[in-house]
């Protein structure tokens, strides 16, 4: 009950185009839903998140659609670029307290020019 | 913004010493901090939850007289790999918050990449 299920496990696209990644999570105790980015060598860096009272955030190119009933919710990147070749992290966790973050398995996004 | 610092970054030892790895928040106080190990395209898996003024959490499986964690002030929490082994090679990671709720992501450090030969 604890998992957050990320798919796919890797993603290749054009520059431009739209890559989307997708999680699945049981606990619905999890009211706190980060996106991470992280490049070879780097620790995580947050990209966005969303609490599960609204559908959807967008900030810059990142956009989280965010599906309550079906505990899912995904990244889709706008006009991906080189620069975004990266692996990227869903987790959950509960708000409130220094709750520990729950991971998916992480998808490693390619884009190529 | 919130700001830690992982230091070093890398460090190479000889099987059977020790090595410590600092975890510092630069710019806000960290009562709880989480260290983390990443393998090679691997998901990051928690070790454990570090808390300033008392003993860390460890997660199952995680040896705690193996891996000794210090969180001794606000801003700076220690892992220690003790008699260390190859296969204690890994990317270690600390991350932090400046409070609690959802406003406030946990900020991660840049890493620390062991090798144990």
């Amino acid at each position: 009950q604890q998992q957050v299920k990320q798919s796919p496990q890797s993603l290749i696209v054009q520059k431009g185009g739209i890559p989307i990644i997708n999680c699945a999570y049981e606990n619905t105790a999890f009211d706190y839903f980060p996106w991470y980015q992280q490049f070879p060598g780097k620790g995580p860096a947050l990209l966005i998140a969303i609490r599960p009272d609204v559908s959807e955030k967008k900030e810059g190119r990142f956009t989280i659609s965010f599906n309550k009933s079906a505990k899912q919710f995904s990244l889709h990147i706008m006009d991906s670029q080189p620069g975004d070749s990266a692996t990227y992290f869903c987790a959950a966790s509960i708000s409130g307290g220094y709750n520990k973050l729950i991971f998916g398995a992480g998808t490693r996004l390619a884009v190529h020019p | 913004g919130a700001v830690v610092s992982q230091h070093p970054s890398w460090v190479i030892c000889k099987s059977g010493t020790s090595v410590k790895i600092e975890c510092r928040s630069l710019d806000f106080q960290a009562t709880t901090m989480f260290w983390y190990r990443q393998f090679p395209k691997q998901s990051l898996m928690l070790m454990a939850t570090s808390n300033e003024g008392s003993k860390a959490t460890y997660e199952q499986g995680v040896e705690k007289d193996k891996f000794l964690i210090n969180h001794a002030s606000l801003t700076l929490s220690t892992l220690t790999v003790t008699s260390a082994h190859p296969e204690d090679s890994s990317f270690y990671i600390c991350s932090a918050s400046p409070a609690t709720g959802w406003d406030y992501g946990y900020t991660f450090g840049s890493g620390t990449r062991l090798t144990v030969v």
